[in-house]
C-alpha cells in the first residue's frame, strides 16, 4: 500500500469551478506539503504544514487555500479554477526527527486540467 | 539568481557511457542536499543524500564542493532504465527548494 496517497488522479475541470485535490498519508509525519509542476519546471511550492495547527503560504500561494484536517490529511482547494492552474499537483510529507534533514515523500500526483 | 540552478539539459548517452550534472545553489549555509529521480508523469524519488562532502551508492555518486556552491552527480555505466529527470533539492527550515531537473536519455 502507499504511504501517500492521492485523489483523484486525474480531474478535468471548468473555469470558474470550485476544486479539491486530498491527500492522506500513513507514514506518520508531521510535516506535509502541496507543490505544483508544469512542464520542463521544477517543483514549485504552494502551501506547506508542520503540525495540524499550522499552515504556510508557499512562493505561489495566490489561488489556492488548504485545509490540514488531520495529521494524516491535507488537502488543497482550487475556490475558482483558472485555466493557467493546469498543472501535475503533488503531495509530499516529511520527518525531521527521523534526523535525515528534509526528505521528503511524494504521493502520487493529481492532473489536473481546466478548460 | 534562482536558489537552485541545474544544468539545462537534455543529456542524451550511450549505454554505458559516464554522464555527470551540477547543481549550483546560492544558500552558502545549506548543510544537506539531495537528488531525486523523476520518471516521465510519475511522483519524485529520493536517490542519494549528501551531508558531508559526498556519498556514492553503486554506479552513483554525489559530490558536494562548498567552496564552489554545486553538487554534482555522476553515473556510470549508464543503463537505459537510468532514462530520468533527476531534481536536486536543498532543504532549509523545514521545506525544500528544487531545482528544475535535469533530463537523461539514455540510447541503447
Amino acid at each position: 500500500d502507499a504511504d501517500v496517497t492521492q485523489t483523484p488522479r486525474n480531474r478535468i475541470t471548468k473555469t470558474g469551478k470550485r476544486i479539491m485535490l486530498e491527500c492522506s498519508q500513513t507514514k506518520g509525519h508531521d510535516r506535509m506539503y502541496w507543490y505544483r509542476q508544469d512542464p520542463g519546471l521544477g517543483l514549485r511550492l504552494i502551501y506547506y504544514s508542520f503540525d495540524v495547527k499550522d499552515i504556510n503560504k508557499g512562493e505561489i500561494s495566490d489561488g489556492y487555500s488548504v485545509s490540514r484536517q488531520a495529521q494524516a490529511k491535507f488537502s488543497l482547494s482550487l475556490e475558482s479554477a483558472i485555466p493557467n492552474q493546469t498543472a501535475l499537483y503533488f503531495c509530499a510529507t516529511s520527518d525531521l526527527s527521523s534526523g535525515r534533514g528534509g526528505e521528503q515523500f511524494f504521493g502520487p500526483g493529481t492532473r489536473l486540467t481546466v478548460l | 539568481r534562482k536558489e537552485v540552478e541545474q544544468d539545462p539539459g537534455p543529456f542524451n548517452v550511450p549505454e554505458g557511457a559516464t554522464v555527470a550534472f551540477n547543481c549550483t545553489y546560492s544558500n552558502s549555509a545549506s548543510q544537506s542536499f539531495f537528488w531525486y529521480r523523476q520518471d516521465c508523469r510519475k511522483e519524485p524519488k529520493l536517490l542519494m543524500s549528501v551531508y558531508s562532502s559526498g556519498n556514492e551508492d553503486g554506479r552513483f555518486t554525489a559530490q558536494l564542493n562548498r567552496a564552489s556552491q554545486y553538487i554534482s552527480l555522476l553515473i556510470r555505466d549508464s543503463k537505459l532504465s537510468d532514462s530520468a529527470t533527476y531534481l536536486c533539492a536543498l532543504p532549509n527550515a523545514g521545506k525544500s527548494t528544487f531545482g528544475d531537473g535535469t533530463t537523461l536519455t539514455v540510447k541503447p
